[in-house]
């Protein structure tokens, strides 16, 4: 069965600190797909990022970044100087390729104060 | 390019009555997807349409149906609302499956009183 582990229910940063949300998954596919997604308050799931199993680099898109281990099963998300604009749920997802069904962790609220 | 648009924003409903939601994806997808996201409850996967079939289905009751038309947009319909079905219904688009990028709407939000 595949699994989405987001341990962190809600972080408070204040603006401009390193926030690093943690994703750790669990799946028997040797081919799965990884992502994260955004939610703010008006409620739409906004993509950012989608990783193959097969492709371990880490991407860096801005102030966002993206750390996918495959030997910890995990796929951590940490935003550099955090702006009370990042505040929001994000969710990790992981799809294998079979079914085509996105498995969410639980999402992790961000709250950044000025 | 326009993203997945969903219709309604907002509808409320009473026990017992049925709702019917639209989706309408991004233009060149042929797979759509529901999901529910119920208050404490998460994302949960409904439904999954590819070139007008269903190809996969979450562990909600048959109450719980949809389509896909010959232009790729979706209906999801709930008959016999129940209270607990109140929740935002998102609706997302892929080109085509196998891993590919799944976009989601803004979702529409149901209430049933």
């Amino acid at each position: 069965a595949q699994k989405v582990t987001q341990a962190q229910t809600e972080i408070s940063v204040v603006e401009k600190e390193d926030v690093t949300l943690d994703c750790v998954y669990e799946t028997r596919d040797t081919t799965y797909y990884l992502f994260w997604y955004k939610q703010p308050p008006s409620g739409e799931l906004v993509f950012l990022i989608r990783r193959n199993s097969f492709d371990e680099q880490n991407e860096i898109s801005g102030r966002y970044s993206w750390n996918f281990q495959k030997s910890t099963s995990s796929f951590n998300f940490t935003i550099t100087a955090s702006q009370v604009v990042d505040s929001a749920v994000y969710f990790c997802a992981l799809a294998n390729t079979g079914f085509q069904k996105l498995v969410f962790g639980t999402g992790t609220r961000l709250l950044v104060s000025p | 390019e326009a993203g997945v648009t969903q219709s309604p924003t907002h509808l409320i409903k009473t026990r017992g009555q049925q709702a019917t939601l639209r989706c309408s994806p991004i233009s060149g997808h042929t797979s759509v997807y529901w999901y529910q996201q119920a208050l404490g409850l998460g994302l949960q996967f409904l439904l999954w349409y590819d070139e007008g079939e269903e190809r996969n289905r979450g562990n909600f009751p048959p109450r719980f149906s949809g389509r896909q038309f010959p232009n790729y947009s979706s209906e999801l319909n709930v008959n016999a609302l129940e209270l607990e079905d109140s929740a935002l219904y998102l609706c997302a688009s892929s080109r085509g499956f196998g891993g590919n990028t799944i976009y989601f709407g803004e979702g529409s939000w149901l209430t049933v009183v």
